[in-house]
């Protein structure tokens, strides 16, 4: 079957700091992966994506590489802002489907 | 370009009372989904519709849950008699292509 497996959270970071928050994924055929973010009191918006392996998707400084070898897309971001505290989705979408199937979501908290 | 729209923002019932969630998807996008939020986890597929026609419902509670969209527009999901475990955030989205979702804020339902 499908599924997501995000790296449990909360995280919490101080400003500027390296993030990573790891997303690992069980599929048929060659998915399609996704990050969304989710800020307080908004709904879901897609942060980046990657449709095939060796793509790397970004978007606002965070990035993301698809890995077959490893069914792995960990979210990266070399220096974090209070601003990114939101609760982050792995998602993947399998060929021929158009439905996501979503991890458990990951916390962060960015402090001063 | 307005977003997804849904109604109520919140609600409270008491169980085994009914309750109707509306959603207005953007504008001329064909594919409507509903998800289910329950809180901790990730989002997870209730049903989608092509135009006024159900792609996929094979996660919907049917015993209690409904879903309809006519005229291929807005939908309303309802779910009756509702119980305790059904406490979660109902979330819309809605999609031109199948590629590219856009989700609205959704619905933060609490049954006591």
């Amino acid at each position: 079957g499908n599924s997501v497996t995000q790296m449990e959270g909360p995280v919490t970071l101080s400003e500027e700091a390296f993030l990573t928050i790891n997303c690992t994924y069980t599929a048929t055929g060659y998915p399609s992966l996704f990050w969304y973010v989710q800020y307080p009191g908004e709904g879901l918006q897609l942060l980046l994506k990657a449709t095939k392996a060796d793509d790397k998707g970004s978007n606002k400084g965070f990035e993301a590489t698809y890995r077959k070898e490893t069914t792995s897309f960990h979210l990266e971001k070399g220096s974090v802002q209070v601003s990114d505290s939101a609760v982050y989705f792995c998602a993947l979408r399998t060929p021929g489907a158009n439905n996501l199937f979503f991890g458990t979501g990951t916390r962060l908290t960015v402090i001063p | 370009e307005a977003g997804v729209a849904q109604s109520p923002r919140y609600k409270i019932i008491e169980k085994r009372q009914s309750v109707a969630f509306w959603c207005n998807p953007i504008s001329g996008h064909a594919t409507l989904y509903w998800y289910q939020q329950i809180l901790g986890q990730g989002p997870k597929l209730l049903i989608q519709f092509q135009n006024n026609g159900v792609v996929d419902d094979s996660q919907l509670p049917k015993d209690r849950f409904s879903a309809e969209r006519l005229k291929g527009v807005d939908s309303t999901l309802k779910i009756q008699p509702a119980k305790l475990e059904d406490s979660a955030v109902y979330l819309c989205a809605s999609s031109l292509d199948g590629a590219g979702y856009t989700f609205g804020s959704g619905t933060r339902l609490t049954v006591v």
